[in-house]
């Protein structure tokens, strides 16, 4: 159980175009979703916080209108990056956790590439 | 601001070898500690974790001891087999909001 997926697992796309990005909770209702990026050799970094009907909480540094998150439903959350860039090369960790364990379950990641 | 260092890999090892990943924190306050695991393609779990200062976590034949003293959480297992092999991030929560901050993991691989 606890088994969250990703959508797609690699992408790659021109400057200026959007990409959109999925994480679903697949045997369990996630009240609460996470969006983490990781450069190479670097630590995960807690892009924000969504609740599953309400906007996400974004961390300092990080622009909502960039990264749009929607978390329209309990078992979806979706990362779109608007207008990428080459800096936008990253690969992108979602994580879910449900209303009574205080536990986070990871996807596999995405990694974006912007050329 | 809250951190956490952990020794560069990648680590390779003998099968049945010790291991032991090197973590340490910085924190103002009492954060729980915790190491993930990261398999080929699959997404982080939580290996082992420990909430206060003298806990041990352990699973897998994996441990790892809280010392405050030293700011320190190191992974240790006695005889690594070849399915260890994998990225381990060490993390801490320090607000128990499940606000975690990670370390830049350590890739591990065992050959037989």
């Amino acid at each position: 159980g606890a088994v969250v997926s990703q959508h797609p697992s690699w992408v790659i796309c021109k400057s200026g175009t959007s990409v959109k990005i999925e994480c679903r909770s697949l045997d369990f209702q996630a009240t609460t979703m996470f969006w983490y990026r990781q450069f190479p050799k670097q630590s995960l970094m807690l892009m924000a916080t969504s609740n599953e009907g309400s906007k996400a909480t974004y961390e300092q540094g990080v622009e909502k209108d960039k990264f749009l998150i929607n978390h329209a439903s309990l078992t979806l959350s979706t990362l779109t990056v608007t207008s990428a860039h080459p800096e936008d090369s990253s690969f992108y960790i979602c994580s879910a956790q449900d209303g009574t364990h205080n536990e986070q379950f990871f996807g596999p990641g995405t990694r974006l590439t912007v050329l | 601001g809250d951190s956490v260092t952990q020794m560069e890999g990648p680590v390779t090892l003998s099968e049945e070898a010790f291991l032991t990943i090197n973590c340490t924190y910085t924190a103002t306050g009492y954060p729980s500690l915790f190491w993930y695991v990261q398999y080929p393609g699959e997404g982080l779990q939580l290996l082992l974790k420990a909430t206060k200062a003298d806990d041990k976590g352990s699973n897998k034949g994996f441990e790892a001891t809280y010392r405050k003293e030293t700011t320190s959480f190191h992974l240790e297992k006695g005889s690594v087999q070849v399915s260890d092999s994998a990225v381990y991030f060490c993390a801490l929560d320090q607000t128990g909001a499940n606000n975690l901050f990670f370390g830049t993991g350590t890739r591990l691989t065992v050959i037989p």
